[in-house]
């Protein structure tokens, strides 16, 4: 138990499907964040919610993708037309109060595009 | 984009080494984090290290700051088996409204033969 639970763990889904993932943090969290992480690579930060308000995008969030945090508390990725450079981790984590906290990850949803 | 530079990519080791991982930035931070990764699964915070602190231990972890040359070490002592893992470094610069930036490093995979 990690403290924020990701679903679907894997999603495989055909070239232009839409897909979403969804982030259920166990306890209130006021920062949430989404990274997408590639094989071999570091998380790469996509995006940020501050309670229900996006306050940060990543350049790398293109228009087929949107997320959401409706009333503050879990959260939705949702990739339209999805391509196979979609294929990746995505990761949700949750960060804590003050300046100085470590980041709480979930398990992540894996995402194959055929 | 990643900013940190992890080295190396790939460390391998025998049981009861020390295993020893640098990780150099471009930008001002207010603090450095390592977390650890295992195989397909999520990232687990190790150890937070503050902008104005050099070095930092956590039970067998040691990590220091340089933030003149922007580069971090982080050092596994006396090293086991279940310590293999993808080592990720983080640094973190604090925005106006309390934004927090977390920007992950390339990684350093670390195997340890037991």
């Amino acid at each position: 138990d990690t403290g924020v639970s990701q679903n679907p763990r894997h999603k495989i889904t055909k070239r232009g499907q839409n897909v979403t993932f969804r982030c259920d943090p166990i306890s209130e969290h006021n920062r949430l964040y989404w990274y997408r992480q590639t094989l071999g690579q570091g998380p790469e930060f996509l995006t940020y919610f501050q309670n229900e308000a996006q306050l940060e995008k990543s350049r790398l969030l293109s228009d087929r993708f949107s997320a959401e945090r409706p009333k503050g508390s879990f959260s939705t990725l949702e990739i339209q037309r999805t391509e196979q450079g979609d294929s990746a981790m995505y990761l949700c984590a949750l960060g804590g109060q003050g300046r100085y906290y470590g980041y709480t990850f979930g398990s992540g949803t894996r995402l194959t595009v055929v | 984009s990643q900013q940190g530079e992890e080295d190396p990519q790939a460390l391998s080791i025998q049981e009861g080494e020390n295993a020893t991982m640098n990780c150099s930035y471009k930008t001002s931070i207010n603090n450095l984090q390592w977390y650890r990764q295992n195989s397909g699964r999520g990232l687990v915070h190790l150890i937070l290290i503050r902008s104005n602190e050099r070095e930092k231990h956590s039970g067998r972890l040691r990590v220091t700051l340089d933030t003149s040359k922007k580069s971090s070490s982080l050092l596994i002592t006396a090293s086991r088996a279940a310590d293999t893992a993808s080592y990720f470094c983080a640094t973190v610069s604090i925005f106006s409204g309390g934004y927090q930036k977390v920007t992950f490093g390339t990684g350093t995979k670390l195997q340890v033969i037991p």
